[in-house]
């Protein structure tokens, strides 16, 4: 069975720093692309990035280019995200999912983790 | 970037059909995807490349793509169906996944 269980959330201040991570279990996590994907509170789904198999290649949405990075331990079956230089607007639920297809879709998601960015 | 415009909300009685619409540029040139989200859960993909259905879910559930819309439709509408629905493309031309707004699926 595919599980993705996220952790690393929590408060931090505006222009802080938070890496959530996403343990991954199931299926030859080596051999996907994964994902980030937000949500902001009564708002809707909104990808952040996704890193290729090696790690070769990662993509971003503008918002947080710069800002934040994605990365992967193929060896320990995990998903990073560094987030830099936090601001209110990316308060939100991040899922961690796999990227099927080209890949283009997303097949299975964990259940979240919670970043809220408040003084 | 690529924009894909989500009604807010549809309405529908049990045992009806419930069709969600998904308007882009040309969408129908490109792979549409749909996810259910209910209150407090992660999303689930419910339909892929268009009209795909992963395992587990119900044939109730189906999709079409052409010119300027996709559709994702909910046959004999059950309330646990209720939900928020999102449809996705990629964007091969900016390299970003884009979701539309979502609708809310309210069961009468």
């Amino acid at each position: 069975e595919v599980q993705l269980v996220e952790s690393g959330g929590g408060l931090v201040q505006p222009g802080g720093s938070l890496r959530v991570s996403c343990a991954a279990s199931g299926f030859t996590f080596r051999s996907y692309w994964m994902s980030w994907v937000r949500q902001a509170p009564g708002k809707g789904l909104e990808w952040v990035a996704n890193i290729k198999q090696d790690g070769s290649e990662t993509y971003y949405v503008d918002s947080v280019k710069g800002r934040f990075t994605i990365s992967r331990d193929n060896a320990k079956n995990s998903l990073y995200l560094q987030m830099n230089s936090l601001r209110a607007e990316d308060t939100a639920v991040y899922y961690c999912a796999r990227a099927e297809g080209g890949p283009d879709h997303f097949d299975y998601w964990g259940q979240g983790t919670r970043v809220t960015v408040s003084s | 970037s690529y924009v894909l415009t989500q009604p807010p909300s549809v309405s529908v009685a049990p045992g009806k059909t419930a069709r969600i619409t998904c308007e882009g540029n040309n969408i129908g040139r490109k792979s549409v995807h749909w996810y259910q989200q209910k209150p407090g859960q992660a999303p689930v993909l419910v339909v892929y490349d268009d009209s795909d259905r992963p395992s587990g879910i119900p044939e109730r559930f189906s999709g079409s793509n052409s010119g300027n819309t996709a559709t994702l439709t909910i046959s004999r509408v059950e309330a646990g169906d209720e939900a928020d629905y999102y449809c996705q493309v990629w964007d091969s031309s900016s390299d970003h996944w884009v979701f539309g707004g979502g609708t809310k699926l309210t069961v009468l």
